[in-house]
């Protein structure tokens, strides 16, 4: 059971904004550590979405970003497209259990 | 680019072992860590193991109980996941990561694991 509480699933229209958060607790985001976010499409590997809380590799589009407060965290996608239906996950890291850990994982369907 | 590719997937018994490997091209192998990540079927992303860039440190996830072990070969630019005493519920997709600008910047596409009863 993860450490990270995602909501199962969330929804909208194109072109509409939509969040995903990504609850933790004061032994991982609250103690301070990143928050990453990956986007894993049908039938493929994750691909890397947001760093550092808030950051974007190359090739994302600024559409997708994060923010950190607290123990939790957020990934919000603006202006939403049907190529952005996916699984979407949370990632940092428990003092506690002394590892990586992931959120529960989040499905974006897009209506 | 960087490009990871897993094998050594397949079908095996409960309580056999199983290695794993990750070959790994594109990006200075020897100066990055990686880890391993697994899938379960319809299930979310857990955190298998992981090792340093030169080999000497190894973390794994506290719910293996000693039963995996996680090697590196630079030489080769390979790195290895060997699983032992595996049980039913090691049945997933097997993925290696790179460690780089976060501790899984780059996924390969993974290899399947089946532990049958």
């Amino acid at each position: 059971q993860s450490v990270l509480t995602q909501p199962p699933s969330v929804s909208g229209a194109p072109g509409q904004r939509v969040t995903i958060s990504c609850t933790g607790s004061s032994s991982n985001i609250g103690a301070g550590y990143d928050v990453h976010w990956f986007q894993q499409l049908p039938e493929t590997a994750p691909k890397l979405l947001v760093y550092g809380n808030n950051n974007r590799p190359s090739g994302v589009p600024d559409r997708f970003s994060g923010s950190k407060s607290g123990t939790s965290a957020s990934l919000a996608i603006t202006g939403l497209l049907a190529e952005d239906e996916a699984d979407y996950y949370c990632q940092s890291y428990d003092t506690s259990l002394i590892g990586y850990v992931f959120g529960t994982g989040t499905k974006v369907t897009v209506l | 680019q960087v490009h990871l590719v897993e094998s050594g997937g397949g079908v095996v018994q409960s309580g056999r072992s199983l290695r794993l490997s990750c070959a790994a091209s594109g990006f200075t192998f020897s100066r990055q860590g990686i880890h391993w990540v697994r899938q379960a079927p319809g299930k979310g992303l857990e955190w298998v193991a992981g090792i340093s860039h030169e080999g000497s440190n190894k973390f794994y996830a506290g719910s293996l109980m000693g039963r995996f072990t996680i090697s590196r070969d630079n030489s080769k630019n390979m790195a290895y996941l060997q699983m032992n005493s595996l049980r039913v519920e090691d049945t997933a997709v097997y993925s290696c990561a790179r460690d780089g600008v976060t501790p899984f910047d780059y996924w390969g596409q993974g290899t399947q694991v089946f532990v049958s009863s």
